[in-house]
């Protein structure tokens, strides 16, 4: 399985102010997804990024707020932009091959507070 | 809307019991299915996926799959405390994103 890094692990932010997640793959993958999950709550997808194209949105999700790169098939990152108190979340970004049946594998979060 | 859904739980086993975790999905063209594990505070861990009706086996851990009744489920044989955890059912359709269910609350009582 594919070793996923992800950082900051966590961070505490003023609101207003925007962090950028990073998320390493050990090996290239085709797709990367980011995630978020508020407090008790399960999973709900923000993105899927593709190399080489724009990122896609899941509804409720727009790319001004949280704008992704994709520069190559080993590296993504989140920006959670202009956040305020509703942001505090977890963000897991996740990996797989985009082939048939393969499995997804996730970073270790980063758990994100926002005062 | 795709919907995954699952009992919140929590569900109490004592240990070396079988713990039986249920997830229903609505989207007919999901494709692939998985089952993680998440500890308090800490990111999903892959344990089992399954892609075709029937069961399937690794180690204690059984997921069975019926495609015709949009079912999944994950057996737990002989539970151990350390399988207290919150486990997802997650669901992929003609895509590659998954969608996660709510997740179900496994505590195994020594």
């Amino acid at each position: 399985s594919a070793v996923i890094s992800q950082k900051p692990s966590r961070d505490i932010c003023q609101r207003g102010t925007s962090l950028t997640i990073q998320c390493q793959v050990d090996s290239q993958v085709t797709m990367m997804f980011w995630y978020r999950q508020q407090p008790g709550q399960s999973l709900t997808l923000i993105a899927t990024a593709n190399q080489g194209s724009e990122a896609t949105y899941e509804s409720g999700f727009v790319i001004d707020k949280f704008p992704i790169s994709r520069p190559n098939l080993t590296f993504s990152t989140l920006t959670v932009s202009n956040m305020s108190p509703e942001d505090s979340s977890i963000y897991l970004c996740s990996a797989d091959a985009g082939l048939m049946n393969t499995e997804a594998f996730f970073g270790q979060g980063t758990r994100l507070t926002v005062v | 809307q795709k919907e995954v859904e699952q009992n919140s739980g929590p569900l109490s086993v004592p240990e070396g019991a079988i713990a039986s975790l249920n997830c229903t999905y609505s989207d007919r063209v999901s494709q692939s299915f998985f089952w993680y594990r998440q500890y308090s505070g800490k990111s999903p861990e892959l344990i089992m996926s399954i892609y075709s009706n029937g069961d399937k086996e690794d180690g204690r851990f059984t997921a069975q799959l019926n495609k015709a009744s949009q079912y999944v489920s994950l057996l737990i044989r002989d539970s151990q405390p350390s399988d207290s955890a919150t486990y997802l059912c997650a669901v992929a359709g003609s895509g590659y994103a998954l969608n996660f269910g709510k997740g179900t609350s496994l505590l195994v009582t020594p």
